[in-house]
């Protein structure tokens, strides 16, 4: 059973626009949640992280917003470049493991110049 | 930059063969993990370990093994491969005290 989901495993958006990639989580011992982005024939590079303690994070283009409530995290990237276009994953760690991570499946964003 | 070496890049393979897949990091990181994951899948993670001398098998159950003997170097074995096996391999190191881990371009293998 997947705790961490990407249910869209595709995305396409205008230069320009904002991109939001979304991820549920179903173990509420989450308490540190990541992004990653990979190129292809590349290995994922972090992008973003935030711990349980806030609810948003930015890093220049990027934000990452979470709802403990609901299990959800969402990246947001404004505005979006074609350099964007990559397969993200979200990835969930807690104390029950060991600081290891949970990754989702991936989301593969494609931004149309 | 981070550095963080994995070879060969891309094996094809016949079945019963034994291979080893290489990574290596130069950061000085102690934790190290070994991940498997097939096209539009999760990675799974498969093992790790704490630094010299220690292996741990993570959440996916795998017919590979791991060594640690120093630091730097992590190398994977398949003993006898199987078409299963086809998957890519990402390695990947992080510091003890971060959640960022860093990951090397990984090993595409086929087993035919």
């Amino acid at each position: 059973d997947q705790q961490v989901k990407q249910n869209s495993p595709s995305l396409s958006v205008q230069e320009g626009r904002i991109s939001i990639l979304n991820c549920d989580y179903t173990n509420s011992m989450f308490d540190y949640f990541l992004w990653y982005k990979k190129y292809p024939a590349e290995g994922p590079t972090f992008l973003i992280s935030i711990s349980s303690i806030k609810d948003k994070n930015e890093d220049g283009r990027f934000t990452v917003f979470l709802n403990k409530s609901a299990k959800h995290l969402s990246l947001h990237i404004v505005p979006s470049q074609p350099g964007d276009s990559a397969v993200y994953f979200c990835a969930a760690s807690g104390d029950n493991y060991g600081q290891n991570f949970v990754f989702g499946p991936g989301t593969r964003l494609s931004v149309l110049p | 930059e981070a550095d963080i070496y994995q070879t060969p890049r891309y094996l094809v393979i016949g079945t019963g063969k034994k291979i080893t897949l290489e990574c290596s990091q130069t950061m000085g990181h102690d934790k190290m993990y070994w991940y498997q994951q097939d096209p539009g899948m999760e990675l799974h993670l498969i093992h790790y370990s704490y630094g010299v001398n220690s292996t741990e098998k993570g959440d996916l159950s795998s017919e590979s093994t791991v060594s640690r003997i120093r630091t730097e170097h992590f190398p994977l074995t398949l003993e006898s491969a199987r078409p299963s096996h086809t998957s890519q391999y990402l390695c990947a190191s992080s510091d003890p005290g971060a959640h960022e881990q860093y990951f090397g371009p990984g090993t595409r293998l086929t087993v035919t």
